[in-house]
């Protein structure tokens, strides 16, 4: 059964220390893995799309990364604005539904 | 341009009621989805329409779930009779379809549904 998994369930982090969040996942066909970012009350806010192993993508403090079985999301000395829910999810083809893991509670201090 | 909109954003019904959800995509958007968050849990898949078909709804829970897309515009989940369970968030999502774009979801900020 296809399956994505995310860790670790909750993050909190210093501003300025960088981490990184994990999603793995066993689905046949990839299509893509993409993550978002939720905030309290929010729907999913999107933030990347990776369609093949090895490729990058980075936005402001954050970069994902794609290998066969997982991604990262390295967040870059975080502020507190970083704070969220970072989701991932993946697709099989290109009309068909998205699965989401459960996500990544980041908390920000100052 | 305006994004995903979603109707109400909290219904507070008693069990056995009727409620009745709504969600407006994007201008455009010919994918549709409904997902559910029950209790803190993971974003699970209910439906997909392509314009007015459904293309998808293997994670319909039940019958007492329908969904509808008048005309390939906006979408309507009525959940009748409601259950404790059904309680949750329930977002919509939109797409351009399959190949244009980079195929991201663009999701409203959920109808809130708690049944009692």
């Amino acid at each position: 059964e296809d399956q994505v998994t995310q860790s670790p369930e909750a993050l909190r982090l210093q501003e300025g220390e960088s981490s990184s969040l994990n999603c793995s996942y066993t689905v046949s066909g990839l299509r893509g893995l993409f993550w978002y970012r939720q905030d309290p009350g929010k729907g999913p806010e999107f933030l990347f799309t990776l369609y093949s192993a090895g490729e990058e993508k980075e936005k402001e403090r954050l970069k994902a990364t794609l290998t066969k079985k997982e991604s990262f999301l390295h967040i870059t000395a975080p502020k507190p604005e970083d704070s969220a829910t970072y989701l991932c999810a993946v697709q099989q083809n290109s009309w068909g539904k998205f699965q989401f893991g459960a996500g990544t509670q980041v908390v920000v201090t100052p | 341009e305006a994004g995903v909109t979603q109707f109400p954003s909290h219904s507070v019904i008693e069990k056995g009621q009727t409620v009745t959800l709504r969600c407006d995509p994007i201008s455009g958007h010919d994918n549709l989805y409904w997902y559910r968050r029950v209790m803190g849990k993971e974003i699970k898949f209910l439906l997909h329409f392509v314009k007015e078909s459904k293309q998808d709804e293997s994670g319909m829970p039940n019958n007492r779930f329908l969904a509808e897309r008048t005309g390939g515009t906006y979408s309507t989940l009525k959940v009748q009779p409601a259950e404790l369970e059904d309680s949750g968030v329930y977002f919509c999502a939109s797409s351009l379809l399959g190949g244009k774009g980079t195929g991201e979801l663009f999701f409203g900020e959920g109808s809130r549904l708690t049944v009692l």
